[in-house]
């Protein structure tokens, strides 16, 4: 089974300003992707990023970046240069390459964006 | 925009009553996946169709139901409706070429309200 945990309920920055937010899991696959998703007031769900555990090489999106720690199973998300918009919940997700290909969701972080 | 469809956006009913989610994919994406968001369960996996059949079950009740149909859109049954069952109900879609992940991509949501 499969288990992601987002530790930090909510965040707050400062427009302008870089926020890290941080997520761990476990699974016993040797193979997974690892995905943050956005989701504003408007409700829908947002792919941010993504990250394929085999590669070692950290993802990147514009102003999103990840951390990925694979020995550790951390897998943090940091805003770059945070704007209005970026307000969200945002969900951080492992799902696995074999097998039944669901995800699994943390509790999601609320960011709140401070003008 | 996805280019994941799903109707209606809003649904009020009574308990007791039987409703019917409607999910249509991207073009191209076989996959289909349902997912349930309740404020005390988080977001989970409920249930995968792949080129009309069911791939993989998750905390699905057994009072709900899904297909996938020739067109590949999907219906999501939901009887015997108890207060509880209020939630967001997402569809998501991928290509799922089989063999590996592919990106899910999240419809903008029913929300389902039982009185």
């Amino acid at each position: 089974a499969q288990t992601v945990t987002q530790s930090q309920p909510e965040m707050s920055v400062q427009e302008a300003e870089t926020v890290t937010l941080s997520c761990t899991y476990d699974t016993s696959e040797s193979d997974y992707y690892l995905f943050w998703y956005k989701q504003p007031p408007s409700r829908q769900m947002i792919l941010v990023i993504r990250q394929e555990a085999y590669k070692q090489q950290n993802a990147t999106e514009n102003r999103f970046s990840v951390n990925f720690q694979k020995a550790a199973k951390s897998f943090s998300l940091k805003i770059s240069d945070s704007q209005l918009g970026d307000a969200a919940m945002y969900f951080c997700a492992c799902d696995p390459i074999q097998g039944a290909q669901k995800l699994v969701f943390g509790q999601g972080t609320r960011l709140t964006i401070n003008p | 925009d996805s280019g994941v469809t799903q109707t209606p956006k809003h649904l009020i009913t009574a308990t007791g009553q039987r409703v019917t989610l409607r999910c249509s994919p991207r073009s191209g994406d076989l996959s289909v996946y349902w997912y349930q968001q309740s404020l005390d369960q988080g977001l989970q996996f409920l249930i995968q169709y792949y080129n009309g059949e069911e791939r993989a079950k998750g905390n699905i009740l057994e009072r709900f139901s899904a297909q996938q149909f020739p067109d590949l859109h999907s219906e999501l049954n939901l009887s015997s409706l108890e207060l509880g069952d209020s939630a967001l109900y997402f569809c998501a879609s991928s290509v799922d070429m089989g063999g590996s992940t592919d990106t899910q991509y999240f419809g903008p949501g029913t929300r389902l309200t039982v009185l």
